[in-house]
């Protein structure tokens, strides 16, 4: 079955670790996107890479960082910088770039301990 | 500034009862509106996308249309399992590669 899956579905983070998130899709899509959700908040853009090798930072990168190496991967690292990381990360992926619906993942509950 | 605004934040209905979930947007110009469902915990689930002002999208009890200015959701004879929180979200020209998503409306069917 096609589809993008993410990886663990919880994670507890001491304060001052690095932690990767980690994102994989089958789906042959060249976009790729991290968001970040807050209870009673929409969905705010991290990352987004329309091609292997390249990313661009969405608007709350600080205290991120992405790698986007395999056009099935696109792994997000929560840095000890980012002062506030709870909250539940979703990685998505569209076709030709962004130019079609996003889909999905199952998403990431990071908890710090 | 871009931007999409969801209301109402949440709605309570009874079960068969018709309603409207409205999505109003402020962008340069539109790309395309995006309908998604989210379930607790889970991910996005993709249902509808409108490209122009006056065109429509039908899937069982929901209907997306779309205006210059707003989309609206609707549901028609509502069941329980349609409760969930609805998500819309706009891509803008020219910068089309990010999606801009609204904070959602919180549906709530009671049977």
């Amino acid at each position: 079955d096609g589809g993008i899956t993410q990886s663990p579905k919880y994670l507890f983070r001491k304060e001052g670790q690095n932690v990767t998130l980690s994102c994989e899709q089958n789906l042959n899509h060249d976009a790729m996107y991290w968001y970040r959700q807050d209870p009673g908040q929409g969905l705010r853009l991290i990352y987004y890479s329309q091609i292997v090798n390249d990313f661009q930072k969405g608007d709350i990168a600080e205290g991120y960082s992405v790698s986007r190496e395999k056009k099935e991967s696109f792994p997000l690292t929560v840095t000890s910088a980012q002062k506030n990381p709870t909250a539940f990360y979703l990685c998505a992926s569209s076709r030709n770039g962004g130019d079609t619906e996003a889909f999905f993942g199952q998403g990431t509950r990071l908890t710090v301990v | 500034e871009d931007q999409v605004t969801q209301s109402p934040e949440a709605l309570r209905l009874q079960e068969g009862e018709s309603s409207s979930l409205n999505c109003s947007y402020t962008v340069s110009g539109l790309r395309g509106l995006f309908w998604y469902r989210q379930d607790p915990g889970k991910g996005p689930e993709f249902l509808f996308t409108l490209y122009s002002a006056g065109e429509e999208k039908e899937k069982e009890r929901l209907k997306a249309t779309l205006t210059k200015k707003e989309s609206f959701l609707h549901i028609t004879a509502p069941k329980p399992e349609d409760s969930a929180t609805y998500l819309c979200a706009v891509q803008a020209i020219p910068n089309f590669n990010k999606f801009y998503f609204g904070s959602g409306t919180k549906l709530n069917v009671k049977p």
